[in-house]
Parts: C-alpha cells; structure tokens; sequence
C-alpha cells in the first residue's frame, strides 16, 4: 500500500500569510494526487487534482505542485475562510489512501 | 447540477448489519465509476471501497473486507454499501463520491454502539 505522509499536522497563520503544506509519498505516483479542504461538518471539497490541476471555481491563490513523491499545496494569501483541514489523496493505486491532514488556524 | 445523496445511516449494535444508499442525479450514473470513503468522529478520511461502471471491477479497504459489499443499480442511479458485522470502529461518517473523487455527498453517520 501506498502511505501518504502530511506535514505540519497543524499550523497557526495570519490573513495574508503564504501557507505550504506537504505530502509524501511511500513510492512514486506520478501526478496522481487530488488536495481537499474540509470545514467542519462538511465534506471535503477539491481544489487541485493531478497535482497542479485546479478545480474549476477554487480561488486562484490556492495552487499545486510536484511529481513523483513530493507535493506542495500552497495558499499564496490565506483568507479568513481558508481556515479548515486539508488533506492530500493518492489516487494512483487501490487501497486509496490520504494524508493525515493538516488543520489551518487562525493565529 | 450534480448531486449525491447518501441515506440508510443509523445505530445498530455491535454484530449488527446496515446497508447505506447514495442516490445520484446530474451526470450519466452509469458511466461513472463510484466510491464510498469514511471518516471517524475527529478523525481524517479513509477510503472504503470502489465500484467501475459495470461493476466489473470492485475494491475494499483491508479493514472492511470480507465484512462490507459495494453494489450499484444503473437503472435506479443509486449506490449501495452493505455492512455486516459491524464494529464499534465503524463508526463514521460515510460519504458516496465519484469524478476522481471531485464530487462528493453529504454523507450519513453511522453509530455502532451497544
């Protein structure tokens, strides 16, 4: 099985601050990788797929890159409502697996 | 306008069996592989299971195999996910999704718990 390792877990930021977030993968999967956000109660939305991909209606400042085993999503200037829980998602083999998350707080 | 609607959420006890339906309208159901993906109170996302279009192809997680099917009915538009003998740590939020998982629904809780 592919493991998808996420980091920070969590992360405190300001409106206006540049925000990254990383996965790695166990083994290459190409650009095969989707990132979601999800507010609570909710269920998750995508904002990028194929790794650099971005969904149509996601805000521009969002954006994703990498190839292989390592991906970045970046928030080019958080908004008040970016803060959620993120989630990268492997989607290049069976069992599908995602990331453990990484919840964006207002600091 | 897309949307999936997920039903058949409730508390049963430990051993007990459920069966979840997501019901789809707004894109061509048949020509769509489907997904189930769960998540655990204050827990992240887990995949379950995956069906292909004709059914041909089915997935499950390790932890629900043997234990959970994945079923579709092309002509209804609607997704199933029978579970057996259910576990205390199957309770969870269940949510239906497809389109390389760019569409999702809203999902249905399930309690297992005596």
């Amino acid at each position: 099985d592919i493991q998808m390792t996420q980091s920070p877990s969590s992360l405190s930021a300001s409106v206006g601050d540049r925000v990254t977030i990383t996965c790695r993968a166990s083994q290459g999967i190409r650009n095969d990788l989707g990132w979601y956000q999800q507010k609570l109660g909710k269920a998750p939305k995508r904002l990028i797929y194929a790794a650099s991909s971005l969904q149509s209606g996601v805000p521009s400042r969002f954006s994703g890159s990498g190839s292989g085993t390592e991906f970045t999503l970046t928030i080019s200037s958080l908004q008040p409502e970016d803060f959620a829980t993120y989630y990268c998602l492997q989607n290049n083999s069976y069992p599908r697996t995602f990331g453990q998350g990484t919840k964006v707080e207002i600091k | 306008e897309v949307q999936l609607v997920e039903s058949g959420g409730g508390l049963v006890q430990p051993g007990g069996s459920l069966r979840l339906s997501c019901a789809a309208s707004g894109f061509t159901f048949s020509t769509y592989s489907m997904n189930w993906v769960r998540q655990a109170p204050g827990k992240g996302l887990e995949w379950v299971s995956y069906i292909s279009s004709s059914s041909s192809t089915i997935y499950y997680a390790d932890s629900v195999k043997g234990r959970f099917t994945i079923s579709r009915d092309n002509a209804k538009n609607s997704l199933y996910l029978q579970m057996n003998s259910l576990r205390d740590e199957d309770t969870a939020v269940y949510y239906c999704a497809y389109g390389g998982y760019g569409y999702w629904g809203q999902g249905t809780l399930v309690t297992v718990s005596s």
